[in-house]
């Protein structure tokens, strides 16, 4: 399977703990988004990056949230406190550059945060 | 700043009923305009898209034209399969690198 993929799938962590989660993009794309979904709405924009090089980070982006992608090549998410408010699904979405509109974005599965 | 504001769900119809999901949108320049849906226990997929006004954009039998005087890009399908049962997002991006901006979604269960 060539898509997009993020690990962990799961994950329920207490209140104050630290967690991180894995995107590994197509691999030919230079683009990688994150997005959070919550239940009964659609995705929200967090972050994304052109190759290594983070471009726009929304104001969702608490400082507690942390995006790297050191090679250009996967990306981790890290939240750190974690509080139950960031209970949601944390989505990857990676593209090729293109200079042409509508350029189509592919999801991986998500990752599902739960925050006892 | 931009938003899609799309139909509330639930709906729910009978097979080979017509559908339409309406979604209508805000925005400061010309976007491209996307319909996303989600199976269960699946990730988003694109289903169709628009990139200009009057553009249609069609797959596996479901419609929408980009209707700029309107600001609408409403869904459709003719004839429904309870395999289109799934979540539906109406969703915008300007420009070619931009995050995407999605509506709540719509769920659609088609009964037998």
């Amino acid at each position: 399977d060539t898509g997009v993929s993020q690990n962990p799938r799961h994950k329920i962590t207490k209140r104050g703990q630290n967690v991180t989660f894995r995107c590994d993009p197509i691999s030919e794309h230079n683009r990688l988004y994150w997005y959070r979904q919550t239940l009964g709405q659609g995705p929200e924009f967090l972050t994304y990056f052109q190759n290594e090089a983070q471009l726009e980070k929304s104001r969702l982006l608490s400082d507690r949230f942390s995006a790297e992608r050191p090679k250009g090549s996967f990306s981790t998410l890290e939240i750190q406190r974690t509080e139950q408010g960031d209970s949601a699904m944390y989505l990857c979405a990676s593209s090729l550059q293109r200079r042409i509109k509508g350029g189509e974005q592919y999801f991986g599965p998500g990752t599902r945060l739960t925050v006892t | 700043g931009d938003s899609v504001t799309q139909m509330e769900g639930p709906v729910t119809l009978s097979e080979e009923a017509f559908l339409t999901i309406n979604c209508t949108y805000t925005a400061t320049g010309y976007p491209s305009l996307f319909w996303y849906v989600q199976y269960p226990g699946e990730g988003l997929q694109l289903l169709l898209k628009a990139t200009k006004a009057d553009d249609k954009g069609s797959n596996k039998g479901f419609e929408a034209t980009y209707r700029k005087e309107t600001t609408s890009f409403h869904l459709e399908k003719g004839s429904v399969q309870v395999s289109d049962s799934a979540v539906y997002f109406c969703a915008l991006s300007e420009g070619s690198a931009s995050k995407i901006i999605f509506g709540s979604g719509t769920r659609l269960s088609i009964r037998p």
